[in-house]
């Protein structure tokens, strides 16, 4: 299965910034999605980064608050912008290598804001 | 969003004993997949199910689809320390080229020796 990067691995933010989080894939992949993972839960589906088009947003999830890009199909990134304590969590990219392909996970971004 | 119904919500098990659990949804889904995840890393699939009433197998580790496509099992025999970790069950229905994961609420396994 591919190789999935992120970074940062983790980060400790103020209240009010945002942090961009970037997503390396080491082939070409046919879809790319990120998750949010809250302390102690399950993970909840943010969007599908879609390749030279805007990303798809599940319920409860805006591009203002979470901008996505994927300019390419091994990279992607998301943003979590005016951040609160409220977005710590661990913020997850997972990739479907060609359709109908079980999605997998990369290791994860641990943000905890201040 | 939905979320699956999975238990036990938690086990603590003593090495050598196998491992039952379950995931239900209140919708059909055509494939399920089943993921482990351990501290500070993301989640690894472990099975993937595609047919309703399929069983698969991946070393000690046995999933199946349930036959109304609406639950799956999971079991782990002869457990061992290494299996120490949540298992996360996951649906999913694909419609075009959308491929959206369902996730379960979680199993967190803990072994003793």
């Amino acid at each position: 299965s591919a190789v999935i990067s992120q970074k940062p691995s983790r980060d400790i933010c103020q209240r009010g910034t945002s942090l961009t989080i970037q997503c390396q894939v080491d082939s070409q992949v046919t879809m790319m999605f990120w998750y949010r993972q809250q302390p102690g839960q399950s993970l909840t589906l943010i969007a599908t980064a879609n390749q030279g088009s805007e990303a798809t947003y599940e319920s409860g999830f805006v591009i203002d608050k979470f901008p996505i890009s994927r300019p390419n199909l091994t990279f992607s990134t998301l943003t979590v912008s005016n951040m609160s304590p409220e977005d710590s969590s661990i913020y997850l990219c997972s990739v479907e290598g060609s359709a109908r392909q079980p999605q997998h996970f990369g290791d994860g971004t641990r943000l905890s804001i201040l | 969003g939905q979320q699956l119904n999975q238990s036990p919500q938690s086990m603590f098990i003593q090495e050598g004993e196998d491992v039952s659990m379950n995931c239900t949804s209140s919708s059909i889904f055509n494939t399920w997949l089943w993921y482990k995840q351990e501290p500070g890393e993301g989640p690894v699939l472990l099975i993937a199910l595609y047919k309703a009433g399929e069983l698969t197998s991946n070393g000690r580790l046995t999933a199946q689809f349930g036959i109304t496509r609406k639950d799956s099992f999971l079991n782990i025999s002869a457990s061992i320390p290494s299996d120490v970790g949540i298992y996360f069950c996951a649906g999913q229905n694909y419609a075009g080229t959308a491929s959206k994961l369902t996730f379960g609420t979680g199993t967190r396994l803990q072994v003793t020796l």
